[in-house]
């Protein structure tokens, strides 16, 4: 069974630049993949960041970014703020109309 | 402006049934690819179903057989009837809106989740 696969955690001081990354259990990522990626704060529903590997939502500031790196989709966020301190997800398309999120990523603004 | 407004959660025993609702606004459902997200309390998000503007649907292999997403234009709104429930499937319920987002003209086009419901709970315990 194919796992998408997240950093549990991750911690970036203010100001600084952090990248996520989001892999498979078999595997590599490609933008076969179509990935996208979700910030969610405690008790609200998800928001869109990026889809499509590097396309960015309506309203999201270019201080987040999306590529592949290597064998893995990845989310940059550059200048990190207070109010990027919540969860990060990502989803990758495995064809046949079927989506898969991947564990989440817990970051730490500190 | 595009409102997702879902209902119908609440507490059900162990192998009991229940209808979710996410009645829309601001856009026609039949048009558009909708799907529904679950988390359940303190996890991570997951993709359980989406019925394409086509009426193509899909589910994930934990709710295959036992949920099924359909929708009614006349009311503009989706449901997701859940049988066969376990606890397991406790999880706030998320409707959400969907683009395609890449090859528009396969036969199950990518997508990602652009608008969000609240959410709805569905707790299952005896």
């Amino acid at each position: 069974q194919t796992v998408v696969t997240q950093e549990p955690s991750f911690s970036v001081s203010p100001g600084g630049t952090v990248t996520l990354t989001c892999g498979l259990s078999s595997g590599s990522v490609s933008t076969s993949y179509y990935p996208n990626w979700y910030q969610q704060t405690p008790g609200q529903a998800p928001r869109t960041l990026i889809y499509n590997t590097n396309t960015r939502s309506s309203g999201v500031p270019d201080r987040f970014s999306g590529s592949i790196l290597g064998n893995k989709a990845a989310l940059t966020i550059t200048g990190a703020q207070a109010d990027d301190d919540c969860d990060y997800y990502c989803v990758l398309y495995m064809g046949s109309g079927i989506s898969l999120f991947g564990g989440g990523t817990k970051l730490t603004v500190l | 402006e595009v409102q997702l407004v879902e209902s119908g959660g609440g507490l059900v025993q162990p192998g009991g049934s229940l209808r979710l609702s996410c009645a829309a606004s601001g856009f026609t459902v039949s048009n558009n690819y909708m799907t529904w997200v679950r988390q359940a309390p303190g996890k991570g998000l997951e993709w359980v179903s989406i019925i394409y503007s086509g009426g193509r649907t899909y589910y994930a292999d934990s709710v295959k057989g036992r949920f099924t997403i359909s929708r009614d234009n006349s009311k503009n709104t989706v449901y997701l009837q859940m049988n066969s429930l376990r606890a397991e499937d406790t999880a706030v319920y998320y409707c959400a809106r969907a683009y395609c987002g890449g090859d528009c003209y396969s036969k199950q086009p990518p997508y990602y989740f652009h608008y969000w419901g609240q959410g709805t709970l569905v707790t299952v315990s005896s």
